[in-house]
């Protein structure tokens, strides 16, 4: 069985840091190309990021591009996103997707909330 | 960056309705546009690929069509499972934007 288990969300402050991680089972992770997306609440669906299977190639949404970091460890099955300068637009649940250009399986997503 | 608006915003219909959701991207996307049904409290899930492959084990009342700029997804007999809100998404290049979703509601 397909799972993707994300987790780190939680409260920060505005200016702080915050790394989530997305753990994949039940597929051989390493050749997947992987995305994360965040809904904020009660709005829509907004796509952050993208990296291929190696980890060699990355795309970002203008919106967090020098302040979020994709990256994964294919010895742990694991996605991460680092999140750095939060801002209170930061705000959403972020899911991990797999995928390379369509997103095939989501995992249900980890709450940041960036609040003073 | 290509623009992806969805009309209409949101809609009532009965069940048995046929119902029609409309995406148009600001630019040529040929056929690069997935639709996604987010149910309340769920997660995302993949409706439709390539503008009109129906993915594995979704219901055949829904369908897609399109290339270009403009698509429709289509519930040929609306359900009542099928409250939820319908995104489309384009993928040719990034960034992958999602349009702004249709809610879909039953009378």
């Amino acid at each position: 069985e397909v799972q993707l288990v994300e987790s780190g969300g939680g409260l920060v402050q505005p200016g702080g840091s915050l790394r989530l991680s997305c753990v994949a089972s039940g597929f051989t992770f390493n050749t997947y190309w992987m995305h994360w997306v965040r809904q904020a609440p009660g709005e829509g669906l907004v796509w952050i990021s993208r990296m291929n299977s190696d980890g060699t190639i990355t795309n970002y949404a203008d919106s967090v591009k020098g302040r979020f970091t994709i990256s994964r460890d294919n010895a742990k099955n694991t996605l991460y996103l680092q999140m750095n300068s939060l801002r209170a637009e930061d705000t959403a649940v972020y899911y991990c997707a797999r995928g390379g250009y369509i997103t095939d399986f989501w995992g249900q997503g980890t709450l940041v909330t960036v609040s003073s | 960056d290509i623009q992806m608006t969805q009309s209409p915003s949101s809609l009532s219909a009965s069940v048995g309705d046929r119902v029609t959701i409309t995406c148009r991207a600001s630019q040529g996307i040929s056929s690069y546009l997935a639709w996604y049904q987010q149910k309340p409290g769920k997660v995302p899930k993949l409706l439709i690929y390539g503008a009109s492959t129906l993915q594995s084990g979704v219901p055949s009342r829904f369908s897609g069509s399109g290339s270009g700029t403009d698509f429709t997804l289509t519930i040929s007999s609306l359900q009542p499972e099928d409250v939820a809100t319908y995104y489309c998404q384009k993928y040719n290049s990034a960034p992958w934007t999602f349009g702004q979703g249709t809610k879909v509601e039953v009378k």
